[in-house]
């Protein structure tokens, strides 16, 4: 159980275009779900916190206009890069926070999404 | 602000040898901290946590112990085995109790060859 998923989990784009990135709660639902980014041989950066039915939180230095996030359900995020470029190449992760409190409020993480900007 | 320092990688080790990747964290209050897993293209998996300090965790033979006087949560093994081959990733939680942002070290890739 407890499993979130990505998609898609790799992405090329042109310069100037918007790419979305889906991450969903399969077998759960979360009220709360994160996004984070990882640049190559370091950290996961947390981007901002995304509660359902209300505007994401996001983290400083994030551009809120720039990351679009949308939590419209409880299974479902989504992350769009707008007019994406070179600069924005990453990995991205998001997590989930199961609304049952019985999972004491582990995250579980999706498998990320590798967004290469041409 | 908080961070957590973990020892570069990779660590490349032969089966049955003993694991030890480094953990310093710098936090205001009393964070709770963790060791995340990641497989090969899979997720993040939490491995192990402690919420206080002298707490043990313990998983799938891996333990660290949380020293709070110096700041650190080394992860070990005793055995490593080629399935245990992933990366590894310290964190903390800024409060101890109920959830929050977590704040990740860039990640230990750790290689068991047979």
């Amino acid at each position: 159980g407890a499993v979130v998923s990505q998609h898609p989990s790799w992405v090329i784009c042109k310069s100037g275009t918007s790419v979305k990135i889906e991450c969903r709660s399969l077998d759960f639902q979360a009220t709360t779900m994160f996004w984070y980014r990882q640049f190559p041989k370091q950290s996961l950066m947390l981007m901002a916190t995304s509660n359902e039915g209300s505007k994401a939180t996001y983290e400083q230095g994030v551009e809120k206009d720039k990351f679009l996030i949308n939590h419209a359900s409880l299974t479902l995020s989504t992350l769009t890069v707008t007019s994406a470029h070179p600069e924005d190449s990453s990995f991205y992760i998001c997590s989930a926070i199961p609304t049952s409190p019985e999972i004491d409020n582990e995250q579980f993480f999706g498998p990320g999404t590798r967004l290469t900007v041409l | 602000g908080d961070s957590v320092t973990q020892m570069e990688g990779p660590v490349t080790l032969s089966e049955e040898a003993f694991l030890t990747i480094n953990c310093t964290y710098t936090a205001t209050g009393y964070p709770s901290l963790f060791w995340y897993v990641q497989y090969p293209g899979e997720g993040l998996q939490l491995l192990l946590k402690a919420t206080k300090a002298d707490d043990k965790g313990s998983n799938k033979g891996f333990e660290a112990t949380y020293r709070k006087e110096t700041t650190s949560f080394h992860l070990e093994k005793g055995s490593v085995q080629v399935s245990d081959s992933a990366v590894y990733f310290c964190a903390l939680t800024p409060f101890s109790g109920g959830y929050n942002k977590l704040i990740f070290g860039a990640g230990t890739r750790l290689a068991v060859h047979p």
